[in-house]
């Protein structure tokens, strides 16, 4: 099984670019994530999607936005790039959000730079 | 709501050297706890976790994980580590009833020769 799939593993940007993070996932579950990960921090919640058609801010949503495009699909969109959006990008699944004893299951990440 | 504390950032050891990596939490109703590893450049994968039952819980890699209720701990350790331990850590927790896995900010542990 492929898992938790996210395109493209690098990406550099200029500032003031778009650009779509892809993630797909194959495990016919219900709830998908997006973090970044910067170092000293953690990872930190952009947005989530509960279910297919429903999703939600996290802790850091400013400038993204995302969509679930159906069960197996969820894409992070960045309107217009800035340096402090420089990070590593996550894309994770879960059966369901809340009392998810199975844990999540992440895929192998986005390095983005934006210069 | 829930929180994580990592309470060291960075963890050298020689080989062969015992390890114990902390994570305290803060929670208002009973937990689920997970411990996640992350090996350079990958993503992160599951390492051992806790939901009911027996306190100590153990990975097929080793590694062993101890709930503490009353501390709020849920600490990793291994007695013997290995040059192929070096990755990142990260503790995470999540309600058992609702709410999102909540990481911690993550442990270096870098084993040296």
């Amino acid at each position: 099984n492929a898992g938790v799939t996210q395109t493209p593993k690098f990406q550099v940007l200029k500032t003031g670019q778009s650009m779509t993070l892809q993630c797909a996932q194959d495990m016919n579950h219900n709830s998908m994530y997006w973090y970044r990960q910067d170092p000293g921090m953690g990872l930190r919640l952009i947005y989530y999607s509960a279910s297919e058609g429903t999703t939600d801010k996290g802790e850091v949503p400013n400038g993204y936005n995302v969509s679930r495009l159906n069960k197996r699909e969820f894409s992070l969109r960045l309107e217009s790039a800035a340096p402090s959006q420089t990070s590593v990008y996550f894309c994770a699944s879960s059966l369901r959000t809340g009392g998810e004893s199975y844990g999540y299951t992440f895929g192998s990440g986005t390095r983005l730079t934006v210069v | 709501a829930q929180s994580v504390t990592q309470l060291d950032s960075q963890v050298p050891v020689f080989e062969e050297a015992p390890v114990e990596l902390r994570c305290n939490y803060s929670s208002s109703v009973s937990v689920y706890l997970f411990w996640y590893v992350q090996y350079p450049n990958q993503g992160l994968q599951l390492l051992l976790k806790y939901l009911s039952g027996s306190t100590l819980v153990e990975s097929i890699n080793g590694f062993e994980a101890e709930f503490n209720k009353s501390q709020t701990s849920f600490h990793l350790r291994k007695p013997s580590v290995h040059i192929s331990d070096t990755a990142e850590y990260f503790c995470a927790v999540s309600g058992i009833s609702y709410g999102k896995l909540t990481f911690g900010q993550g442990t270096i542990l870098t084993v040296h020769p």
